[in-house]
C-alpha cells in the first residue's frame, strides 16, 4: 500500500522564524515524485514546490525548500523568513510514474503563522 | 491561461435530490482527476480520466457516484441520490501528460446534503 503520513497535524510559530513540516511515506516504487500543497482558508490547492525521486539535489523554491531523504522515505518542507500569508493546511502528496497517476495526500499539517 | 474551473462554487440541497458537479480542466491537459475532501478521510481519489476515457474508477464510492467526460473541456461528478454523508468539497485536477508534471486543481465544491 502506497501510504503519506504526517505527523504534526498543527504548528504555530511567530512571523519570520523558520519553520519545518515533517513528511513520511512508503511506496515499494522507485520513480515517483513528491510534492507538497498549500491550502488557505480559501480552500484552494496551490502546488508549493515538487521532486523527482531520482534527484539527489533537493528542490527549492524561494523561501521554501525541501529535505529529501529517500532511503529514509522522508520529504520535509522548511519554510524560512515565515509570512502572515503562510498560515494555511500543508498536504504533502506523491504519485508514482507508472502506473497508477493519482495523488496520495497525507492528512495535512495546519500552520499558523502569529504576527 | 485560465485554470481550472468548477462550478457551483457551493451546493445546498436535500437527501435524496440528484446532484451534478462540473468541471473544465485546463486546456490542452489529457489527465482529468475528481478528488474528495472530508474532515475524516483527507483528500481522496474518486476516479481520473485520460483522454477522456475513466481509467480507474476504483475509489468511487458506491453506485449513487457516477463520472463522465464527453469531451476534453469538460465533466461531471454526479450524485444520486444524494445523502448526507456526501456532504465534502470536491476538487477536479488536471494535469498534461504521465507522470510527475503537477496537478493544478480548481477551486472545489463545497457540497452540503441536508
Amino acid at each position: 500500500a502506497q501510504t503519506v503520513t504526517q505527523s504534526q497535524p498543527e504548528m504555530s510559530v511567530q512571523e519570520a522564524e523558520t519553520v519545518t513540516l515533517s513528511c513520511t511515506y512508503d511506496t515499494s516504487e522507485n520513480n515517483y515524485y513528491l510534492f507538497w500543497y498549500k491550502q488557505p482558508p480559501s480552500r484552494q490547492m496551490i502546488l508549493v514546490i515538487r521532486q523527482e525521486a531520482y534527484k539527489q539535489q533537493n528542490a527549492t523554491e524561494n523561501r521554501f525548500s525541501v529535505n529529501f531523504q529517500k532511503a529514509a522515505k522522508s520529504f520535509s518542507l522548511k519554510i524560512s523568513d515565515s509570512q502572515l500569508g503562510d498560515t494555511a493546511m500543508y498536504f504533502c502528496a506523491f504519485t508514482i510514474i507508472q502506473g497508477a497517476q493519482k495523488l496520495v495526500f497525507g492528512q495535512g499539517t495546519r500552520l499558523t503563522i502569529n504576527p | 491561461d485560465a485554470g481550472v474551473i468548477q462550478s457551483p462554487r457551493h451546493e445546498v440541497t436535500e437527501m435524496g435530490q440528484e446532484v451534478t458537479l462540473r468541471c473544465k480542466p485546463i486546456s490542452g491537459h489529457d489527465y482529468l482527476f475528481w478528488y474528495r475532501q472530508t474532515m475524516m478521510r483527507g483528500l481522496e481519489l474518486l476516479i481520473y480520466f485520460n483522454n477522456n476515457v475513466p481509467i480507474d474508477d476504483s475509489g468511487m464510492p458506491e453506485d449513487r457516484f457516477s463520472a463522465k467526460m464527453p469531451n476534453a473541456s469538460f465533466s461531471t461528478l454526479k450524485i444520486q441520490p444524494s445523502e448526507p454523508r456526501d456532504s465534502a468539497v470536491y476538487f477536479c485536477a488536471s494535469r498534461r501528460g504521465q507522470g510527475g508534471g503537477p496537478q493544478h486543481f480548481g477551486d472545489g465544491t463545497r457540497l452540503s446534503i441536508l
